[in-house]
């Protein structure tokens, strides 16, 4: 099976701009989750979607959104960009049975705000 | 509300040195467990799991963990450690109910000396 596909892989933004990213999960696989990786933090929990549906969030404030599309492929956003959002942007494909909740990782996606 | 906590947050030890890695969760209902590793340059990929059955679950490369249910407790083993087990581990919960909402520790930072 392919991996997950996470784009771009690196990018480069301002304050007060907005990003969008991109996941591809495991083909069958229809459940994402979205973390935020930064020193020190560990992954903090962003969002988790199944069929289109977000069925868990995160801690985080409303400029962070995410959605999932029809062929399970999901995109996060994050408007009005602050130094802080700088991270390393993952998404994981959810097994959904087998392994339940097992968790397959992309690259990332690793975002820098000037 | 889920959380997880890593005893160590950099351990640093000799080839040969046995390793122990604390995980400890918080959550009261029932659970599946993992362990999680990222080598340098790497993406995060499963070590091991704990799903039900015997408390004693062995993984990839020599690794083992055990859960203890009375101390919420599911602590990463290897007897012998080796140069290329250089890496972060992370240790998750993932509660089975509502989705699969996966919470991680802080990560462990292993640096193996040859």
């Amino acid at each position: 099976k392919a991996g997950v596909t996470q784009t771009p892989r690196y990018l480069i933004k301002t304050r007060g701009q907005q990003v969008t990213l991109s996941c591809s999960p495991i083909s069958g696989h229809r459940s994402v989750s979205w973390y935020q990786q930064t020193p020190g933090q560990g992954l903090q929990f962003l969002f988790e979607y199944f069929s289109e549906t977000q069925r868990n969030k995160g801690n985080f404030p409303g400029r962070f959104s995410g959605r999932q599309f029809s062929n399970s492929r999901s995109e996060m956003n994050v408007s009005t960009l602050e130094l802080g959002d700088s991270a390393l942007y993952l998404c994981a494909s959810i097994r959904t049975s087998g392994s339940p909740g097992e968790l397959f990782f992309g690259e990332g996606s690793r975002l820098t705000v000037l | 509300a889920q959380s997880v906590s890593q005893h160590n947050h950099h351990v640093i030890l000799s080839e040969a040195a046995s390793l122990e890695l604390g995980c400890n969760y918080s959550y009261g209902g029932t659970v599946n467990l993992f362990w999680y590793v990222q080598y340098p340059g790497q993406h995060l990929q499963l070590l091991l799991k704990y799903f039900s059955g015997d408390p004693l679950v062995k993984g990839i490369k020599g690794f083992e963990a055990e859960f203890i249910k009375s101390k919420f407790s599911f602590n990463l083993r290897k007897p012998s450690v080796q140069w290329s087990d250089t890496a972060e581990y992370f240790c998750a919960v993932n509660a089975r109910t509502g989705g699969f909402k996966t919470i991680f520790g802080a990560g462990t930072r292993l640096f193996v000396k040859a």
